[in-house]
């Protein structure tokens, strides 16, 4: 079964510090990626996906994620934090097609000044 | 840009009421989903929809049904609340062909 675990529950940093929130995912063929941010009282926001080809994706917000397939992750990195980036991220792996999608349990990023 | 609103972004109901859900979304896509959100979770898909009068179960759809009579409107219902239904509802829509799901504001229901 499709799984996808997202092993910090809470991660702390100073702003503009650089970033990486892990991602792991169990997915028998080649996945689709996705990851969300969620910012206090609002939904879900797509930050970026990975279908196929370059295996660095560029997303929104200035944030990257890198797909290793021998490690079976999907790491999101931010070079510098910003206080506005403050929320909470979601990995995600779409199962058999991209419509139905399996979240981690989310990562709450704090950003001290 | 797309709109998905919800109807409401806080609920109290009591056990045992009949709770209606409504998601609406404005740009015409083929399907919509319903998720719920709890601390330690994350979110887990309730029910989805690929078109009028369509609807698929997720992973955790006992206690819960759906309705789409129109293609813009979602409603997540609720037959008979009981407290473990107490969470954040999350909507969400997708155009089929772009696969990027837009998602709502939300809808936290508190059931006493």
């Amino acid at each position: 079964a499709q799984s996808v675990t997202q092993p910090d529950i809470h991660i702390t940093v100073s702003e503009g510090a650089s970033l990486e929130l892990r991602c792991n995912y169990s997915y028998g063929a080649t996945p689709y990626l996705f990851w969300y941010v969620q910012s206090p009282g609002q939904g879900l926001q797509l930050l970026l996906k990975y279908f196929s080809g370059d295996t660095l994706v560029q997303g929104i917000k200035g944030f990257e994620a890198e797909f290793k397939r021998s490690q079976s992750s999907f790491n999101l990195r931010k070079p510098s934090v910003h206080w506005s980036d403050a929320a909470e991220y979601f990995c995600a792996v779409a199962a058999y097609n991209t419509d139905k999608l399996i979240f981690g349990t989310g990562t709450r990023l704090q950003v001290f000044p | 840009d797309v709109k998905v609103t919800q109807s409401s972004r806080y609920l109290v109901k009591r056990t045992g009421e009949k709770v209606f859900l409504e998601c609406v979304q404005d740009m015409d896509h083929e399907n919509m989903f319903w998720y719920r959100q709890d601390p330690g979770l994350g979110l887990r898909l309730i029910y989805f929809s690929y078109d009028v009068k369509m609807k698929e179960k997720g992973d955790i759809p006992e206690g819960y049904s759906v309705s789409r009579e129109k293609k813009e409107r979602f409603s997540l219902i609720l037959e008979s609340a009981s407290t473990n239904q107490t969470s954040m509802y999350l909507c969400a829509s997708q155009s089929g062909a772009e696969g990027k799901k837009y998602f709502g504001p939300g809808t936290r229901l508190t059931v006493t």
